[in-house]
């Protein structure tokens, strides 16, 4: 069964500040995916990454599979970026795809 | 950008009641789940369902759960009994495979009082 960490659990941030969001896992997987979930609760998918490196905008999503690592990376955070940030990944050999998920990093960007 | 649906955002059931949660997943995609989130916790795997069966589940998926997909469009999941520790967000997700691409529906908020 993978294990899934993240770090920090809780972070603050001044606007405009370059944030991380670290990501490990126990399991060789097929992929992960760094999700967004706002207060009211629904779950955006950010990212799928099975190698290198994303970017999307301000977000950077990097994974290093023989560390079983990944990083998501917030440049210019903006207090719209407040949420929780989820790190999922789907282990090799979980043959409907489905997610194991960690217990996200709650980001807090103040203005 | 298409969507998943679920209704209802939130629902109120007493102790015992069967419940219904709703999910419409995108139209193309092959792959359906149900995952849950208690508050504070993270998100579990419930089940998956392919090709018109239940490809995988949780140990949290025993008989008191059931999942249907009724028309080709709707998936749903069925609590026979609700229990108080039943109260979680209930999340629907499809995916079409090769791209493993996720989407998630914005939940369905389950309290059992």
């Amino acid at each position: 069964k993978n294990e899934v960490e993240q770090s920090p659990q809780n972070l603050t941030a001044q606007e405009g500040e370059f944030i991380t969001i670290n990501c490990s896992y126990s399991v060789g997987i097929s992929a992960l995916h760094w999700l967004q979930q706002h207060p009211g609760g629904g779950i955006v998918s950010l990212f799928m990454l099975s190698s290198g490196k994303k970017k999307h905008g301000r977000l950077i999503a990097t994974i290093n599979i023989q560390e079983k690592h990944s990083s998501l990376h917030i440049t210019a955070s903006h207090p719209r970026d407040s949420a929780v940030y989820i790190c999922a990944v789907r282990s090799n050999g979980a043959g409907s795809y489905q997610l194991t998920f960690g217990k996200g990093t709650k980001l807090s960007v103040i203005p | 950008e298409p969507e998943v649906t679920q209704t209802p955002s939130h629902q109120v059931t007493q102790m015992g009641q069967e419940v219904i949660l709703r999910c419409v997943p995108i139209s193309n995609h092959l792959y359906f789940y149900w995952y849950r989130q208690i508050l504070g916790q993270k998100v579990e795997f419930l089940v998956s369902f392919y090709n018109n069966e239940i490809s995988e589940k949780s140990e949290i998926f025993d008989d008191q759960f059931s999942v249907e997909r009724p028309d080709g469009s709707n998936f749903t999941l069925k609590i026979r009994s609700t229990k108080l520790e039943d109260s979680a967000m209930y999340f629907c997700a499809s995916m079409l495979p090769l791209s493993y691409g996720y989407t998630f529906g914005s939940g369905t908020r389950l309290t059992v009082v």
